[in-house]
């Protein structure tokens, strides 16, 4: 089965400060791509950052970046200075053979 | 670029009644996608079209639902003889051409059905 787990359902980090969210899937395939999806209150979902399982340099968008261990099936993600604006939910998903398989969520809070 | 659109945006009715519901992707893209997210939950895969298409189906997708997408453009999803545990967040999104497992998804507001 295909599938991703988010082990943490809420999180909280200071303004500025470093906050790392973590994820882990499940797939018998070996080509995929992985991605973090963010969801504000009441508003749609736009992509924070994607990666190729194939590429092993971890992709870095801005104040994301992510820690890809493909071996251990591993997809965290790192949002450095955090922002009021990044509390969100945050959703890890990935393309195996089927499109986006999604994670549980974790809800950050960012507070001033 | 006007972004993924979907009407309603919430929709209340009573068990045993139709619904549809309506998206409208990026003008340019030619897949699109449904999901449901219930509350609590990451959103689940129901089906999707590449243009008037329709690919894919999950096994979540009984045949009380059906979607359509005439001409490739917009598409409906319409659940028949809604039941209690229809109630949840029905999300459209789309895509550009290329394949489904590389291409970045745009996701639209929703679709929030509470069935009563």
């Amino acid at each position: 089965a295909q599938t991703v787990t988010q082990s943490q359902p809420e999180m909280s980090v200071q303004e500025a400060e470093t906050v790392t969210l973590s994820c882990t899937y499940d797939t018998s395939e070996n080509n995929y791509y992985l991605f973090w999806y963010k969801q504000p209150p009441s508003r749609q979902m736009i992509l924070v950052i994607r990666q190729e399982a194939y590429k092993q340099q971890n992709a870095t968008e801005n104040r994301f970046s992510v820690n890809f261990q493909k071996a251990a099936k591993s997809f965290s993600l790192k949002i450095s200075d955090s922002q009021l604006g990044d509390t969100a939910m945050y959703f890890c998903a990935f393309t195996p053979n089927t499109p986006l398989v999604f994670g549980k969520g974790t809800r950050l809070s960012v507070i001033a | 670029d006007t972004g993924v659109s979907q009407d309603p945006r919430h929709k209340i009715t009573k068990r045993g009644q139709n619904v549809t519901f309506r998206c409208d992707p990026i003008s340019e893209h030619n897949r699109l996608y449904w999901y449901r997210q219930t509350l609590g939950q990451g959103p689940e895969f129901l089906t999707y079209f590449q243009n008037e298409a329709q690919l894919e189906k999950s096994r979540l997708l009984s045949d009380r639902f059906s979607a359509e997408r005439p001409k490739g453009s917009f598409s409906t999803l319409e659940i028949q003889r809604t039941e209690q545990g229809d109630s949840a967040m029905y999300l459209c999104a789309s895509s550009p051409s290329g394949s489904w497992s590389t291409d970045t998804q745009y996701f639209g507001p929703g679709t929030r059905l509470t069935v009563l």
